[in-house]
């Protein structure tokens, strides 16, 4: 089974440009969430998509966004980057199971996204 | 937010047993023990979880103490490509579903020929 693949894995950007990032789950899985991590803040929880909805958000400003689509495709999009959105950005899936033990998460390769 | 702490860094011969321990004191009843590694600038990579049996897949073995407070993940021959960081998690769950993965400092393994 092919695992989470992640598009583009390297970018570079200019401040105050805009950036959209995918991320294919794995087959069957319904949930994505995405993750930031850089070296200073280390993984940081962005948000998670569950249904085509958002379910949960982290703790960041409103120029990072997301979306899922029927297929459970997810795509982020960071607007007016900043020299501090530089990270590699990480998507995860699950099949968010409801019931039956636990349910783990699998991680995508990464987005490489740097800001001049 | 961590609710693991594990030890800054550790060796390991290569071809012997790389065990790398872990405390989680303040987990509850029902949160399983993941553990995750992550080469340079890669993506995490899943390695194994538990709850309270030992557990053991291709990759690693997890022992998990009775009290559920401590775990150990044995890689039991390493090699030279499994130098990375290694983390040890127990996931935050959401009151509306899901959860999220918190990521400690981990323990930065290296595996020396």
């Amino acid at each position: 089974k092919a695992g989470v693949t992640q598009t583009p894995r390297y970018l570079i950007k200019t401040r105050g440009q805009q950036v959209t990032l995918s991320c294919s789950p794995i087959s069957g899985h319904r949930s994505v969430s995405w993750y930031q991590q850089t070296p200073g803040q280390g993984l940081q929880f962005l948000f998670e998509y569950f249904s085509e909805t958002q379910r949960n958000k982290g703790n960041f400003p409103g120029r990072f966004s997301g979306r899922q689509f029927s297929n459970s495709r997810s795509e982020m999009n960071v607007s007016t980057l900043e020299l501090g959105d530089s990270a590699l950005y990480l998507c995860a899936s699950s099949l968010a199971k409801t019931s039956g033990g636990t349910d783990t998460q699998y991680f995508g390769p990464g987005t490489r996204l740097t800001v001049l | 937010d961590a609710k693991t702490t594990q030890p800054p860094s550790m060796d390991c011969a290569e071809g012997r047993a790389a065990n790398l321990p872990c405390n989680h004191s303040t987990i509850s009843g029902n949160e399983y023990v993941y553990w995750y590694r992550q080469i340079h600038s890669q993506g995490p990579q899943y390695i194994i979880h538990g709850l309270k049996n030992n557990e053991t897949n291709e990759m690693a073995s997890l022992i998990i103490t009775e009290d559920r407070k401590s775990s150990t993940l044995i890689l039991p021959h390493a090699t030279l490509r499994d130098t990375a960081v290694y983390y040890c998690i127990v996931r935050v769950a959401f009151p509306t579903g899901g959860f999220k993965t918190i990521f400690g400092a981990g323990t930065r393994l290296f595996v020396k020929a």
